[in-house]
């Protein structure tokens, strides 16, 4: 059974603060990692991810894959009150195209 | 272009009772998708479909059908509710194939089953 976990649950910090997510994965046949954040409504799309060792950036955020130890990071800098949301790892495990399987999320709170 | 609409936004039920949540997209995606979000458990599979006519199962499919006529349209159908379906039911779309699987979400159905 495919599995993703993400840690921490949840989070709080002060703005200014750097952050780590981490997601561990097994899956039976790795595609793709897809980190989300999801504010009030749908979540929205921030990075995929299919090769190791190469990083992603927007911005404030990046994110990187390891594929021989099976994790994902998604570090955050300067952390501002907009990014209090909840981060959602997903992994397409190639079993159907776009099918994909979730962790149970990352909370991250922002105080000001 | 709307991108992926799901009505209604929010639907109480009496246990027993059948309903569908209707989910259309304007992108001409192959791929749709039906998830639930309950807290603490992320995103779970219910139903994919790969194309007109082609459904499967997801994760959590016990309770749910869905059908796939149009390109645009991917129904769900809660056959006959339980307290267990109270949760929040997001449809989603993307190309297929493709090199991109960035799945495009809908704004959400919140559903109450009391």
């Amino acid at each position: 059974e495919d599995k993703v976990v993400q840690s921490p649950l949840s989070l709080v910090v002060h703005e200014g603060d750097t952050v780590t997510l981490n997601c561990s994965y097994e899956v039976t046949n790795f595609r793709s990692l897809l980190w989300y954040k999801q504010e009030k409504k749908a979540p929205t799309f921030l990075f995929m991810l299919t090769s190791s060792g190469i990083e992603k950036k927007s911005g404030r955020l990046s994110s990187i894959l390891d594929k021989k130890e099976l994790f994902s990071i998604l570090n955050i800098t300067a952390t501002q009150t907009g990014d209090s949301a909840i981060y959602l790892c997903a992994v397409d495990s190639g079993t159907s195209y776009g099918k994909l399987t979730f962790g149970q999320g990352t909370i991250l709170t922002v105080h000001p | 272009n709307a991108g992926v609409t799901q009505t209604p936004k929010f639907q109480v039920l009496k246990t027993g009772q059948s309903m569908t949540l209707q989910c259309a997209q304007d992108m001409n995606h192959e791929y749709m998708s039906w998830y639930r979000q309950d807290p603490g458990m992320g995103l779970r599979l219910i139903h994919y479909s790969v194309g007109a006519g082609i459904t499967d199962q997801g994760e959590v499919p016990n309770g749910y059908n869905v059908s796939r006529s149009t390109t645009e349209d991917f129904p769900l159908r809660l056959l006959s509710a339980a307290p267990s379906q109270t949760s929040v039911y997001f449809c989603a779309s993307s190309y297929w194939p493709s090199g991109s699987y960035e799945q495009y979400f809908g704004p959400g159905t919140r559903l109450t089953v009391t």
